[in-house]
């Protein structure tokens, strides 16, 4: 089973409007991450915004929110007034407790392509 | 320079060949990882190192071989590649790894095809 889910491949938004890209995770840990990407043409992937498991208040960045809803194990991103330069590729990722003997990096899901249109 | 570099950009090599790319990171991190992105998969976590130490494999085939000499340097030496291997190589760089806010500094990446 996929342990970051996103289920929206493409989204177009006109400029200046708001957008929320989708994701929900799996995991039985109590205790995680969850991270938000932005990937631009470049291929630089550039960290968005955090929300740990454990934090009360939704986590903001900016123009960036997360909307955390531990429920139903959903962490979407919200761009306020969305501009141009806001095209590119999304992904969101979970880090989980480590149950080895050593450090496995975070999971991402499969990314939102992002359009902003004039 | 700032952050962390990753050369060359691009590369191109046959099946034959034999060749290396290059992350460095400049934030004073203690680990340092391999992502592969192929189209319309996730990133794939290949290596990680902390502390210099490989800590992690994930089953990559022996074709593709890390090194870390020095916290600050990671090599991927390729060899005897197959067409599906062309990718997007991301390294990343953590200041503490295995904790659940351990954030990733990404590079630009080097987009390989083989021939």
């Amino acid at each position: 089973a996929q342990k970051i889910t996103q289920t929206q491949p493409g989204m177009f938004v006109q400029e200046k409007e708001a957008v929320t890209l989708d994701c929900t995770y799996d995991t039985s840990d109590q205790s995680y991450g969850l991270f938000w990407y932005k990937q631009p043409s470049s291929g630089e992937m550039i960290f968005l915004i955090y929300q740990g498991s454990y934090d009360e208040q939704n986590a903001t960045e900016g123009r960036y929110s997360l909307n955390f809803q531990k429920a139903r194990k959903s962490a979407n991103l919200v761009i306020s007034a969305s501009q141009l330069g806001d095209s590119a590729m999304y992904f969101c990722a979970m880090r989980e407790p480590y149950s080895g003997g050593g450090a496995d990096g975070l999971t991402f899901g499969k990314g939102t392509h992002l359009i902003i249109q004039p | 320079e700032t952050g962390v570099t990753q050369t060359p950009r691009h590369l191109v090599m046959g099946m034959t060949n034999k060749k290396s790319l290059k992350c460095e990171q400049h934030l004073g991190h203690n680990a340092m990882y391999w992502y592969k992105q192929s189209a319309k998969k996730p990133l794939e976590l290949m290596f990680v190192y902390s502390l210099e130490e490989r800590v992690e494999n994930n089953s990559v085939p022996s074709r593709f071989s890390p090194e870390c000499p020095n916290s600050s340097h990671l090599f991927l030496h390729l060899h005897t590649l197959q067409p599906e291997d062309s990718a997007l190589y991301l390294c990343a760089s953590s200041q503490v790894p295995g904790t659940p806010n351990e954030k990733l500094f990404f590079g630009s990446g080097t987009q390989l095809s083989v021939l």
